[in-house]
């Protein structure tokens, strides 16, 4: 079965450090994609990036970067020169195709992130 | 931009009362999903829709349904409302079944049932 393990809880550091969330996941697919969402206080999961698993180069956006590890499972996400804005509950998200081709996405609980100025 | 939007931001109901819970977006995605976000337990489905009118049953289907009329609307129903209901509703839409599209959100309905 499709599954999600964040094992963070909750993460606390102070502005400008850098900070990795962990993602580990488990599948039967052989083709499959993983996300990460941002969940700020406002209640609005905010679409980060979405990852083939084709595609095990790692990514680089502004602060943002990931890193796709196929052979641990692992989809890890590190926030460079931490703010108080990135303060904020992390998703990462498997998909699951099911059948019929019919498309879900199987979350993990999520890790609390505070950036304490 | 891609925008879903919900009908409340905050709602607060009775135990038995019928609950309505719309959603809509305007990118003309053809799949649509409920779900619910509880403290530690993070975001579980309820149901999912891929086509007007077609519906699947998410991991906790139990207490509610849904209706989709309408391309870009979809509907979450509490029949009969319970304390137990008392949640986060996220509603997202995405572009199509063959292939898993990104799922784009809307801003949640914190829905209290006292």
């Amino acid at each position: 079965a499709q599954k999600v393990t964040q094992a963070q809880t909750e993460i606390s550091v102070v502005e400008k450090e850098d900070v990795t969330l962990d993602c580990v996941y488990e599948t039967r697919d052989t083709t499959y994609y993983l996300f990460w969402y941002k969940q700020p206080p406002s209640g609005e999961l905010v679409f980060l990036i979405r990852r083939n698993s084709f595609d095990e180069q790692n990514e680089i956006s502004g602060r943002y970067s990931w890193n796709f590890q196929k052979s641990t499972s692992s989809f890890n996400f590190t926030i460079t020169a931490s703010q108080v804005v990135d303060s904020a509950v992390y998703f990462c998200a498997l998909s699951d195709l099911g059948q019929g081709g019919s498309e879900k996405l199987v979350f993990g609980k999520g890790t609390k992130l505070t950036v304490n100025p | 931009d891609v925008k879903v939007t919900q009908s409340s931001r905050y709602l607060v109901k009775r135990t038995g009362e019928k609950v309505f819970l719309e959603c809509v977006q305007d990118m003309d995605h053809e799949n649509m999903f409920w779900y619910r976000q509880d403290p530690g337990l993070g975001l579980r489905l309820i149901y999912f829709s891929y086509d007007v009118k077609m519906k699947e049953k998410g991991d906790i289907p139990e207490g509610y349904s849904v209706s989709r009329e309408k391309k870009e609307r979809f509907s979450l129903i509490l029949e009969s409302a319970s304390t137990n209901q008392t949640s986060m509703y996220l509603c997202a839409s995405s572009l199509g079944r063959t292939s898993t599209d990104t799922q784009y959100f809307g801003p949640g309905t914190r829905l209290t049932v006292l």
